[in-house]
């Protein structure tokens, strides 16, 4: 079993439609829970982290860690065709200063 | 200010070549990470530098692959006698302080095609 499990998709949604995208893990050590957006053909950048658990909002993002269940989740509302990428989570320990990732999920947003 | 800059973008290399990957870090950035991406396995760390200092090299395959971080100039990622299975995007990220978690910033990556 991976540490971190994330679906690779595709999603494919309408404009507008709110996107759920999640990931599990198994190390119960991890603190540090991050979503990266990845454009084709680009880095990784760093959309939003949380620590511990609980819910963080920056505009249409939001992002929720249960870690009860050991699961995260970056919700998009009213998605736009921009917000096409692939969506990368990432997740530390405590005083660890690498993060490991999961493998990504591609989300389609199409007119 | 500069991002972090990473060249070639593009590497196109024969078997048994040697391959030489360049990472800018962003000024005022002390620490570089390599990160190796392949299109099943999502990205996989590699190696953690300091100036001059490995810190931790835990994710660097025991033969064929070194980097370093010299007090000038950039971050070298070198491949040695380059295989198929080598081909892969290679990013390199760079961060102020030791908390990659939420202070690191993506280069563009170098795209490495085995040939």
């Amino acid at each position: 079993q991976k540490e971190v499990e994330q679906d690779p998709g595709p999603l494919s949604v309408p404009e507008g439609a709110i996107v759920s995208l999640n990931c599990t893990y198994s190390n119960s050590a991890f603190q540090y829970f991050m979503w990266y957006r990845q454009y084709s053909r680009k880095g990784p950048e760093l959309l939003m982290y949380t620590y511990s658990s609980g819910n963080k909002e920056d505009g249409r993002f939001t992002a929720q860690v249960d870690k009860s269940s050991k699961y995260i989740s970056l919700f998009i509302r009213d998605s736009q065709p921009s917000d096409s990428a692939t969506y990368l989570c990432a997740m530390s320990e405590e005083g660890s200063y690498i993060p490991t990732f999961g493998r990504g999920t591609s989300l389609i947003v199409h007119p | 200010n500069a991002g972090v800059m990473q060249n070639p973008r593009h590497l196109v290399r024969r078997r048994g070549q040697e391959a030489r990957l360049r990472c800018s870090p962003m000024k005022g950035h002390s620490h570089v990470y390599w990160y190796r991406q392949l299109p099943e396995e999502g990205l996989k760390f590699m190696v953690y530098l300091q100036k001059e200092n490995i810190i931790d090299e835990s994710g660097m395959p025991k033969e064929r692959f070194s980097a370093e971080f010299p007090k000038e100039g950039p971050s070298i990622l070198r491949i040695q006698q380059v295989v198929r299975g080598d081909s892969a995007a290679y990013f390199c990220a760079s961060s102020p302080g030791q908390l990659m978690n939420t202070e690191a910033f993506f280069g563009q990556g170098t795209r490495l095609t085995v040939v």
